[in-house]
This record gives C-alpha cells, sequence and structure tokens, in this order.
C-alpha cells in the first residue's frame, strides 16, 4: 500500500524567503502528484499538480517530480504571510485512490 | 468552479448514537470520498465511491457505513457513534478518472461524540 511522507512537520520563514517542502512515496508505480493547500479552519484546496517528471512552475510555485528517487517537493519563491498554511502532499494509488501525507506546517513570518 | 456541499457544518451526537453525514456534488464527477482529518495529521480515506451505487472501503473503514444512491449524493454513516470518532470530516469529489483529476473538497464537518 502507498506510504507517503512528508519533511519536515513545521517550517518558518521570513517573509520573502524561499520555502521548501518535501514528499517521499513508496509506489513506483504512481502517478499523479500534488500539492494540497488548506488554511487554518478551512478545507484543502489544490495548489498544483504534475504527472511527468521534472519541473512545473506556476507564478511562484515550482514542483519537481524525480519518479526513480520516489520524491517530489514544493518551492515556494518570495513566501508571504498568505501563504501561511498546512501543506499537503497527495499521489495515487491503485483503484483511483489518492493518499495523503500529514502536512508541513508552514508559518510565514512578516 | 467545481461545488461540493457538507452537512451539517457541526454536530454534537452521544455515545452510541447513529450519525449521518451528508454531501452532495454538482460536478458529475464518478469519484466520491470521505476523509477524516485530526489534529496534527493528514487526511486519512474512510470510504470512496465509483459512482451511484458503489462503495468502497478506504484505510479505516471500520465503524462507518457509505451509501451513494446517486451520482450526486454520498453519506457517511456511523450506526454507534464512539468518541474515538470525534473528528473534521471531508468529503471530496474528483479523481483520476475525469478530466479535472483535482479533488475538491467540501467545507467539512465537525463531529463531536460525547
Amino acid at each position: 500500500q502507498q506510504k507517503v511522507q512528508q519533511s519536515p512537520e513545521s517550517l518558518i520563514v521570513p517573509e520573502g524567503a524561499m520555502t521548501s517542502l518535501n514528499c517521499t512515496f513508496s509506489d513506483s508505480a504512481s502517478q499523479y502528484f500534488a500539492w494540497y493547500r488548506q488554511h487554518s479552519g478551512k478545507a484543502p484546496k489544490a495548489l498544483m499538480s504534475i504527472f511527468s517528471n521534472g519541473e512545473k512552475e506556476e507564478g511562484r510555485f515550482t514542483i519537481h517530480l524525480n519518479k526513480a528517487s520516489l520524491h517530489f517537493s514544493l518551492h515556494i519563491r518570495d513566501s508571504q504571510p498568505s501563504d501561511s498554511a498546512l501543506y499537503l502532499c497527495a499521489v495515487s494509488g491503485s483503484n483511483n485512490r489518492i493518499f495523503f501525507g500529514d502536512g508541513t506546517q508552514l508559518v510565514v513570518k512578516p | 468552479e467545481a461545488a461540493v456541499t457538507q452537512s451539517p457544518r457541526n454536530k454534537v451526537a452521544v455515545t452510541g448514537g447513529k450519525v449521518t453525514l451528508s454531501c452532495n456534488q454538482t460536478n458529475n464527477h464518478n469519484n466520491m470520498y470521505w476523509y477524516r482529518q485530526d489534529t496534527g495529521h493528514g487526511l486519512r480515506l474512510i470510504h470512496y465511491s465509483y459512482g451511484a451505487g458503489s462503495t468502497e472501503k478506504g484505510d479505516i473503514p471500520d465503524g462507518y457505513k457509505a451509501s451513494r444512491p446517486s451520482q450526486e449524493n454520498f453519506s457517511l454513516i456511523l450506526e454507534l457513534a464512539t468518541p474515538s470518532q470525534t473528528s473534521v470530516y471531508f468529503c471530496a469529489s474528483g479523481g483520476l478518472d475525469t478530466s479535472a483529476e483535482t479533488l475538491y473538497f467540501g467545507s467539512g464537518t465537525r463531529l463531536t461524540v460525547l
């Protein structure tokens, strides 16, 4: 069964810094890799997804995927206080199931 | 944007009572999911469905039943609620067999079992 682990558990960065979040998975057959963001008291919301090895950039956010290393990451350029949230990585498994990590709690200090 | 509506938003139940959480989506997605989220944890899959009439067990199905009477509606049923089921429950629709591939979540139901 798919195992998804995130690091670090929590992170505090100053405004304007580059933030890097990591996710590892166990099933090399996985095809869908995504990051979701959840502000306090709100529902998770999809941020970005990627299907093939490499990099994808959308605004200040970049995903890197390395299937051979069973690893993908999210990088946030010029981090803002509004980016403070719980970040959840998601990976597909068999039968259209999507598995989530336990999350990284990000705090961006002004 | 895709819409998923959960009810109720908050629920207080007594131990041994029956609880039904409801979810409605207007996106015509085939897949629907029920997750629970506990403090300090991510999302754990309870039950999911591929379409009307189907339900599948997720990772933590014990103590829960699910019902998918139509494309739009997916319910989670706690026949005999226990305090360990106190949590926030999220319903989602979408998934890999749709053009959306993304999961769209409802606003959640905060359940307290006393």
